[in-house]
């Protein structure tokens, strides 16, 4: 149980386009999703809170309107890089929470992005 | 805030040796504590978590206690086999905290 996943796994781009990544809860509802960047060799930081049906909470220095955040149902956060340039190739990964009181977060694969 | 410190590597091992990776938290309140572990090019997998003082965390031979009296999570398996080769990252969350904050993560490589 508590599988989520990620598509695409792996996407390249070129720069000024936009570029959608899809999280999903698959044998569970997640109240909570969560997305992280990760540059090589590095750990993860946290880009964004995302509850279902509400705006999205940015940490600081996260653009929001280059990284769009939906979160339109229990199962399914979506993270769109907008205008992406090749600073933001790098290895996002979300997470899924199941409830408000649930301390384990359950990771997805990973999405590379390779902007050129 | 909440932290996270994790012993630096890479960690270089021969397969079977014994394993200690260290985890030093600073929090507020009790946070749970987590060891997640990524291969390569894939994304993190619980490994083992604790939620309070005390108790211990273990999955495929891996352990770890969770001390409040030193703030720690040291992660340890006694006798590691090549499969084991990835990145471990220490990670504590609070209940009051919706974000997972992580340590810096430490390379393993077993070698045969």
């Amino acid at each position: 149980g508590a599988v989520v996943s990620q598509h695409p796994s792996w996407v390249i781009c070129k720069s000024g386009t936009s570029v959608k990544i899809e999280c999903r809860s698959l044998d569970f509802q997640a109240t909570t999703m969560f997305w992280y960047r990760q540059f090589p060799k590095q750990s993860l930081m946290l880009m964004a809170t995302s509850n279902e049906g509400s705006k999205a909470t940015y940490e600081q220095g996260v653009e929001k309107d280059k990284f769009l955040i939906n979160h339109a149902s229990l199962t399914l956060s979506t993270l769109t890089v907008t205008s992406a340039h090749p600073e933001d190739s790098s290895f996002y990964i979300c997470s899924a929470r199941a409830t408000e009181g649930a301390v384990t977060q359950y990771f997805g694969p990973g999405t590379r992005l390779l902007v050129l | 805030g909440n932290s996270v410190t994790q012993m630096e590597g890479p960690v270089t091992l021969s397969e079977e040796a014994f394993l200690t990776i260290n985890c030093t938290y600073t929090a507020t309140g009790y946070p749970s504590l987590f060891w997640y572990v990524q291969y390569p090019g894939e994304g993190l997998q619980l490994l083992l978590k604790a939620t309070k003082a005390d108790d211990k965390g273990s999955n495929k031979g891996f352990e770890a206690t969770y001390r409040k009296e030193t703030t720690s999570f040291h992660l340890e398996k006694g006798s590691v086999q090549v499969s084991d080769s990835a990145v471990y990252f220490c990670a504590l969350t609070s209940y009051n905290n919706n974000d997972m904050r992580f340590g810096a993560g430490t390379r393993l490589t077993v070698k045969p």
